[in-house]
């Protein structure tokens, strides 16, 4: 368990609707990344974090935002949600310089 | 740029062994992981090897890593049903990880 929650786990919403998705770790890790899951896609990054309000983007960046203010939170937004983005979403961290530990997932659905 | 690329499927008897297979392209990547995912739930770490390491053998995980065809491989020995669930290769370190798709592993009784 390396202590990472996340919130909702699920979550059905309407397309053009804002949606925040919230990771929480409990261990003070630097490092925080978010991912999508898609059928033949595997995993695939959409932003990380490396510090208190230094992120970077990953190669799916577009239609989302993220933000970090406390080093335990990492913030995913979907400023106006698209069916595109209905995908199961992962939070996960950095530990020791050479393992990612996952969070349990947020399935979103936009109908 | 970086790819990893895995078999999607993958079907074996229980007790026999399964060898889930990946190719990866980015040969400066320092660590080789592999994932189990079961049905509804997150990615759980299995092992990882270092890049600069030939095998691991980890209980009933075994490993190999060919660098110079940046071959990756990882055997489960007597396959249980438990084992059944989508596997991931992966490859890089720190601050980028990247994945493949995912083989499904499936036990037959």
């Amino acid at each position: 368990d390396a202590g990472i929650t996340q919130s909702p786990r699920h979550k059905v919403t309407e397309t053009g609707t804002p949606v925040t998705l919230r990771c929480h770790q409990t261990e003070n890790h630097r490092y925080m990344y978010w991912y999508r899951q898609d059928p033949g896609h595997g995993l695939r990054l959409i932003h990380y974090s490396y510090g208190v309000k230094d992120t970077d983007k990953g190669e799916v960046s577009d239609g989302y935002s993220v933000s970090r203010s406390k080093t335990e939170d990492f913030l995913l937004t979907l400023e106006s949600a698209t069916s595109s983005q209905t995908s199961v979403y992962f939070c996960a961290i950095s530990v020791g310089g050479n393992t990612i530990y996952f969070g349990e997932g947020s399935w979103l659905t936009v109908v | 740029g970086e790819d990893v690329e895995q078999s999607l499927f993958l079907s074996v008897r229980e007790g026999d062994s399964s060898v889930i297979n990946c190719t990866y392209t980015d040969s400066s990547s320092t660590y080789l992981y592999w994932y189990k995912q079961e049905p509804g739930a997150g990615l759980q770490l299995l092992t990882y090897i270092f890049s600069n390491m030939d095998m691991k053998q980890d209980q009933r995980l075994t490993v190999l890593l060919n660098k110079k065809d940046k071959h990756l491989s990882l055997r489960i020995a007597d396959t249980q049903t438990g084992d059944s669930a989508i596997y991931f290769c992966a490859e890089g370190g720190y601050q980028k990880v990247t994945f493949g798709t995912g083989t499904k592993l499936q036990v037959i009784p």
